[in-house]
């Protein structure tokens, strides 16, 4: 079956750092697109990123206020992206969900979601 | 900028909902709509504004280009109780409307 499986979500303190994984199953993640969006508490969905596939470079975009703090990268061996998240604040706080893209246009499969709690 | 209305609403089983979205500027049809649930991962429901997901029920309809789309439920459902997203994929930064909250 034809999924993403996500992990690495978490406790961590104001400052801190996650990386969180998103890994492919029955598909090569080489050939798509991958998008990252998150949903903070009690809030609706809110777009982070994307990287684009390796025809493309990898090539990434952030939402702007994310910049500077969040990377995105993949490991082909491993079939999987990370969202590298440092200097983490408490809005940061959601369940993250990555999702892959359809001729690098629009989203068909998502991931579970992973939860990351930022809090002193 | 993506604004999605109404916010909420509470429909019976068999109706005919609709739930509208405006973009702040023409995004021509790279539009896309998601039903999400709590505790869930979204499911992707329409993209490029009109065009059927596979395996999403005919019940779901979308119309619209450039600034004004949107999502019609013809025949509600109770498991169509969710939350229901536009997103718009034209321009970055990518961006959601505010979500639609659809109680049976």
């Amino acid at each position: 079956e034809v999924q993403l499986v996500q992990s690495g979500g978490g406790l961590v303190r104001p400052g801190g750092s996650l990386r969180l994984s998103c890994a492919a199953s029955e598909f090569s993640l080489t050939d798509h697109y991958i998008d990252w969006a998150r949903q903070a508490p009690g809030k609706g969905l809110e777009w982070v990123g994307r990287s684009r596939n390796k025809d493309n470079s990898y090539s990434t975009e952030y939402a702007a206020t994310l910049i500077g703090r969040f990377t995105m990268s993949r490991d082909e061996s491993k079939n999987s992206v990370f969202l590298q998240m440092n200097g983490l604040r408490t809005d940061d706080t959601a369940v993250y969900y990555c999702a892959r893209l359809l001729f690098g246009e629009y989203v068909d499969v998502w991931g579970e979601g992973t939860t990351v709690i930022v809090s002193p | 900028q993506m604004t999605q209305s109404p916010s909420s609403l509470s429909a019976s089983v068999g109706d005919r909902v609709t739930i509208t979205c405006r973009a702040s500027q023409g995004i021509n049809s790279w539009l896309a709509w998601y039903q999400h649930k709590p505790g869930k991962a979204p499911m992707s429901l329409i993209y490029a504004a009109f065009n059927l997901q596979s395996g999403v029920p005919s019940r779901f309809s979308g119309t619209g280009f450039g600034t004004d789309f949107t999502l019609t439920i013809t025949g509600l459902q109770p498991e169509d109780s969710a939350t229901y997203y536009c997103q718009q994929y034209h321009t970055f930064p990518l961006s959601f409307g505010g979500g639609t909250k659809v109680e049976i």
